[in-house]
């Protein structure tokens, strides 16, 4: 069965800091890879996609992929009270371009 | 994505009742997805439409689950005999073509809350 492990948290940093999320997944052909945000009582929302090995930022946000490791992570420096929320990673399925796997995501608390 | 549309929001049930939850994609997108959150659980994938079509239901339960989306109209996910188990967040998303590999993503609905009973 194919999954998408996530630490489930609490994630608790101080306000400006970096925060730091980690995914692993078992799928070896999977190509896909995204960090949705999802704030309580909302629907998830995407907030990074990345399918080649190495780094992609997007303004405060930097998504990091290794192949060889089956690991994606997320980045978000000088973390704001507002990126409290969970963090979803998700990884297409081996050959199905349209079926995500979520993990069950990281609970992020920025403190003030 | 604001333009998938989902009602209603929030729905309560009792069990042995049916839900029907209502999905109109972004216009013009004629590909579905369905999605469900458990309370504790990650996103599970259910099953994917186009119009008039199943493409693929591998997630959805054998039983009381059924969904469909008309040449007319929002798409429908239909849950027979509702259980306590059913109480979920359900998540449509909608693109215009098949999603591919790279490049394309699902952007969700707001979600409908369902309560059961």
């Amino acid at each position: 069965q194919k999954e998408v492990e996530q630490n489930s948290g609490p994630l608790s940093v101080p306000e400006g800091a970096i925060a730091s999320l980690n995914c692993t997944y078992s799928d070896r052909v999977s190509q896909s890879f995204f960090w949705y945000r999802q704030y309580s009582g909302k629907s998830p929302e995407l907030i990074m996609s990345i399918y080649s090995n190495g780094d992609k930022e997007d303004g405060r946000f930097t998504a990091q992929l290794n192949k060889a490791s089956q690991y994606v992570s997320l980045l978000i420096r000088d973390s704001q009270p507002s990126d409290s929320a969970t963090y979803l990673c998700a990884v297409n399925s081996g050959g199905s371009n349209y079926k995500l796997t979520f993990g069950k995501g990281t609970l992020l608390t920025v403190n003030p | 994505n604001a333009g998938v549309m989902q009602n209603p929001r929030h729905l309560v049930r009792r069990r042995g009742q049916e839900a029907r939850l209502r999905c109109s994609p972004v216009k013009g997108h004629s590909h579905v997805y369905w999605y469900r959150q458990l309370p504790e659980e990650g996103l599970k994938f259910m099953v994917y439409l186009q119009k008039e079509n199943i493409i693929d239901e591998s997630g959805m339960p054998k039983e009381r689950f059924s969904a469909e989306f008309p040449k007319e109209g929002p798409s429908i996910l239909r849950i027979q005999q509702v259980v306590r188990g059913d109480s979920a967040a359900y998540f449509c998303a909608s693109s215009p073509v098949q999603l591919a590999n790279s490049g394309n993503t699902i952007y969700f609905g707001e979600g409908s809350w369902l309560t059961v009973v």
